[in-house]
């Protein structure tokens, strides 16, 4: 079946410093991948999406560009900030199915950001 | 910007008993699912729900679960005879269902069984 693996945290990193975390998945089909993130005590919240290979999703300083031939989906950022401190998930979504399908979820890593 | 509500953000409830989680989903959503996650563990997908019937269930989600849309705007997850392994986070979540709209979360209700 379809799974997600991200690299496991926690990463620490000083404010201003480039962040990178590391998401592959497999798929039989030809996902949508996610990145949802999760502040303290708040639910998840979309960051950013890509449908299609070699698609950029973008927000709030966040990249991340769909890599058919490795299967991946890193996220980065040029420069952290202190209010980036959350875990971040990886998801895809298997979009050839029905509409309305699950999404499946990386194992989450925890960044921290120090002043 | 509307959101999923989910109540109570937490429950507390001795094994063997009964617990009913509650979701309000965005108004204009067809599509409604369940997720948990155990404590240190994956987020993990339970069911979906659509046209008043379940869509789609993971191995979790075996008799002792079950869902219910009761009126136009809740969606609820009942969990019988509960165990201590059900605690965990139980995150909601609702789409429009166009396939590549990303799915709303609530705050998520989390669930100690004692």
């Amino acid at each position: 079946g379809d799974s997600v693996t991200q690299m496991e945290g926690p990463v620490t990193l000083s404010e201003e410093a480039f962040l990178t975390i590391n998401c592959t998945y497999t798929a039989t089909g030809y996902p949508s991948l996610f990145w949802y993130v999760q502040y303290p005590g708040e639910g998840l919240q979309l960051l950013l999406k890509a449908t299609k290979a070699d698609d950029k999703g973008s927000n709030k300083g966040f990249e991340a560009t769909y890599r058919k031939e490795t299967t991946s989906f890193h996220l980065e950022k040029g420069s952290v900030q202190v209010s980036d401190s959350a875990v971040y998930f990886c998801a895809l979504s298997d979009a050839l199915k029905a509409a309305g399908n699950k999404l499946t979820f990386g194992g989450g890593t925890r960044v921290l950001v120090k002043p | 910007e509307p959101e999923v509500t989910q109540t109570p953000s937490h429950q507390v409830t001795q094994m063997g008993q009964e617990v009913i989680l509650r979701c309000v989903p965005i108004s204009n959503h067809l599509y409604f699912y369940w997720y948990r996650q155990i404590l240190g563990q994956k987020v993990e997908f339970l069911v979906s729900f659509y046209n008043n019937e379940i869509s789609e269930k993971s191995e979790i989600f075996d008799d002792q679960f079950s869902v219910e849309r009761p009126d136009g705007s809740n969606f609820t997850l009942k969990i019988r005879s509960t165990k201590l392994e059900d605690s965990a986070m139980y995150f909601c979540a609702s789409s429009d269902g166009t396939g590549v709209e990303p799915q709303h979360f609530g705050d998520g209700t989390r669930l100690s069984i004692l």
